[in-house]
């Protein structure tokens, strides 16, 4: 147990569904993170929330749409996706200040397969 | 961004065995974290290890900042040992992984 939680833990959608990913930290930190994994490649950052302030979007496209209501929430609302989008979904939150990210943990993630 | 490398890519020991894993990092970094990812893809923190050494049980790991690399050792390997091995290095609010050193420990 990490102190993050992400459900649901697996998902299955078609192509035209609507479905979002929740992620909460009982941890306290002010940074939360959204991953993506595909299968035999290494984490990709997708999106980077401070103080529920958007500070890093590494060129993903709109049918990812992340949001941020508090420290502790994070969603990832997913429309319209395509085939090569099934990959595992890990969230991870930290401490931010201004320049510098501390320690990370993750959650368990959610594996999606889009049919 | 910053170019993170991880050697070897593919390693299988005999249980009892020791092993060192490398991360190299092309640039200047704040902190560095070692991670193992067991089977279910859940990700376990190693070591938090912007510098210096740390223990903790079998595990030991290294970073030389100036020198731009991180090692992690493991003692004794267990087959639990097995899986994914990531190293990920932190600037800002990016943080860059490598590409993971996958670990098979036979009995």
């Amino acid at each position: 147990e990490t102190g993050v939680t992400q459900t649901p833990r697996h998902l299955v959608m078609g192509m035209t569904n609507k479905k979002s990913l929740k992620c909460e930290q009982h941890l306290g930190h002010n940074a939360m993170y959204w991953y993506k994994q595909s299968a035999k490649k290494p984490l990709e950052l997708m999106f980077v929330y401070n103080f529920k302030e958007q500070t890093e979007n590494n060129s993903v496209p709109s049918r990812f749409s992340p949001e941020c209501p508090n420290s502790s929430h994070l969603f990832l609302h997913l429309h319209t996706l395509q085939p090569e989008d099934s990959a595992l979904y890990l969230c991870a939150s930290s401490r931010s200040d201004e320049d510098v990210s501390y320690e990370q943990y993750f959650g368990p993630g959610t594996r999606l397969t889009v049919t | 961004g910053i170019q993170v490398e991880q050697s070897p890519p593919d390693l299988i020991l005999q249980e009892g065995a020791n092993s060192t894993l490398r991360c190299n990092f092309s640039d200047s970094v704040n902190n560095l974290q070692w991670f193992h990812q067991n089977p279910w893809g859940q990700l376990i923190n190693l070591f938090y290890i912007p510098s210096g050494t740390k223990q903790n049980g079998r595990l030991s790991a290294t970073t030389v900042a100036t020198e731009r690399y991180s090692l992690l050792y493991i003692s004794s390997s267990q087959t639990t040992d097995s899986g994914v091995y990531f190293c990920a290095a932190n600037t800002g609010n990016q943080f860059y992984f490598g590409t993971g050193t996958s670990l098979t420990v036979i009995p």
